[in-house]
């Protein structure tokens, strides 16, 4: 079945840029997502990227896919202390798969003042 | 303001007793999720409903229960068939089956004495 693969902890000095990286196995995956979780709270929707793109950029955040290798990255730029929570990426398939997502870990994101 | 809204936040239960989660979306989605959160490991999906008086099994279902009676409403029921209940669960909802756009509640951590 698929797999998602994710480091269980990255430390960051505040101002720093902080790259979250991801693996996955599904060859069919279609998108490609980043969920933030704040301590004792849901998952929120931090971006996401189409399969057949390479790079999307939105404000700090940078999602970089090299989907040859199967690896998904997000970078923080200019890392707060806000950012610290844990971030999870997940894949889907395209249609009526497209809700059943497969979530890594997640990775605990601290950022040192 | 439209949202997901889990209760309790906190449980516990003695082993033996089953015990009732709510989940409520006032967001007019059609599809709802049940998620299990362990320490250090991803969200596993319990049972998902793409539409009203329809459910599925997820990955991890047994021990569980759910209905969908109404558009609104998703409860989980933790049954004492469930060998190892205490985590955190996760309700969810989108718009239809064919996003990965989900929209998550705070959670209800559930601790079996």
């Amino acid at each position: 079945g698929e797999d998602v693969e994710q480091s269980l902890f990255l430390s960051v000095r505040e101002g720093d840029s902080s790259v979250i990286n991801c693996t996955y196995t599904d060859s069919s995956s279609t998108y490609l997502y980043w969920y933030k979780q704040e301590p004792g709270a849901g998952l929120q929707l931090l971006t996401y990227i189409f399969s057949n793109m390479d790079m999307k950029q939105d404000q700090r955040l940078t999602v970089l896919l090299n989907k040859k290798d199967k690896h998904l990255s997000l970078r923080i730029a200019d890392t707060q202390t806000g950012d610290s929570a844990i971030y999870f990426c997940a894949e889907s398939e395209a249609g009526n798969a497209g809700n059943m997502l497969t979530f890594g870990g997640g990775t605990r994101l601290m950022v040192k003042p | 303001d439209g949202g997901i809204t889990q209760s309790p936040k906190y449980l516990f239960r003695k082993e033996g007793q089953n015990v009732t989660l709510s989940c409520e979306q006032n967001l007019n989605h059609d599809a709802m999720y049940w998620y299990r959160q362990d320490p250090g490991q991803g969200l596993r999906l319990i049972y998902y409903s793409q539409i009203v008086n329809d459910f599925q099994k997820g990955d991890i279902a047994e021990g569980y229960s759910v209905s969908r009676e109404k558009k609104e409403s998703f409860p989980l029921t933790v049954t004492s068939a469930q060998k190892n209940p205490t985590a955190f669960y996760l309700c969810a909802s989108s718009i239809g089956p064919y996003t990965g756009e989900l929209f998550f509640g705070e959670g209800s951590r559930l601790t079996v004495l």
